[in-house]
């Protein structure tokens, strides 16, 4: 499994761009890149997820160089309601012995 | 997107007995689910992988007698805390993958909202 590196905490003032980094230096060839997000005492939710690239939604944007080793969550315009702990997970979902583990995860503060 | 749900939400046992936690992938067939415990302040962590139809199979230092999960149904995994004891509190999380086909789902875990358990 590749093992993910983010960073513990990040603050951010509301309305500002948030990039947060994960690092996944041994990513395979059929893994993918998926980021969570999870609110106190909820189950995680997905925000993105990515190949290659890059690869945008209504919510966050995914970079992903090309030597896949590391992705960017790019949040714009972060609210107080954006306050949570983000997870990078690399894995390949669609096989049938891959294990979903959680790193450290990055608990991102916005503040006013 | 697709539904998971646990029940209960949360849950105070006492000391002792024995709980059931639910997890129903609800729109969908869930031939893989997880299970995860997370303490406060920390990540989750996989504590076993069950296959419809199959055992589960554990991580390193889950007690699979204490912690019984049962992935009956496409649809429904189970698990069982026995002999549940304090140290034993925390939340607990499933997640279930559709793998019956579709390319978005073939690609994509799916979590339940968690379950408090306390144990008193």
């Amino acid at each position: 499994l590749a093992k993910t590196t983010q960073p513990i905490s990040m603050d951010s003032y509301e309305g500002q761009e948030v990039n947060i980094t994960c690092s996944h230096n041994n990513i395979a060839t059929n893994d993918y890149i998926t980021w969570y997000q999870q609110f106190p005492s909820q189950g995680p939710r997905f925000i993105i997820q990515g190949y290659k690239t890059k690869v945008t939604n209504e919510v966050a944007s995914l970079f992903i160089p090309a030597d896949r080793k590391s992705s960017t969550l790019s949040l714009p315009r972060v609210s107080l309601s954006d306050t949570a702990v983000y997870y990078c997970l690399v894995a390949w979902f669609a096989g049938t012995a891959s294990k979903l583990t959680f790193g450290t995860g990055t608990r991102l503060q916005v503040t006013l | 997107g697709a539904v998971v749900s646990q029940h209960p939400s949360w849950v105070i046992c006492k000391s002792g007995t024995s709980v059931k936690i639910e997890c129903r992938s609800l729109d969908f067939q869930a031939t893989t689910m997880f299970w995860y415990r997370q303490f406060p302040k920390q990540s989750l962590m996989l504590m076993a992988t069950s296959n419809e139809g199959s055992k589960a199979t554990y991580e390193q230092g889950v007690e699979k007698d204490k912690f019984l999960i049962n992935h009956a149904s496409l649809t429904l995994s189970t698990l069982t805390v026995t002999s549940a004891h304090p140290e034993d509190s925390s939340f607990y999380i499933c997640s279930a993958r559709d793998r019956t086909g579709g390319s978005l789902r073939d690609t994509e875990a799916f979590f339940g909202q968690g379950t408090r358990l306390t144990v008193v």
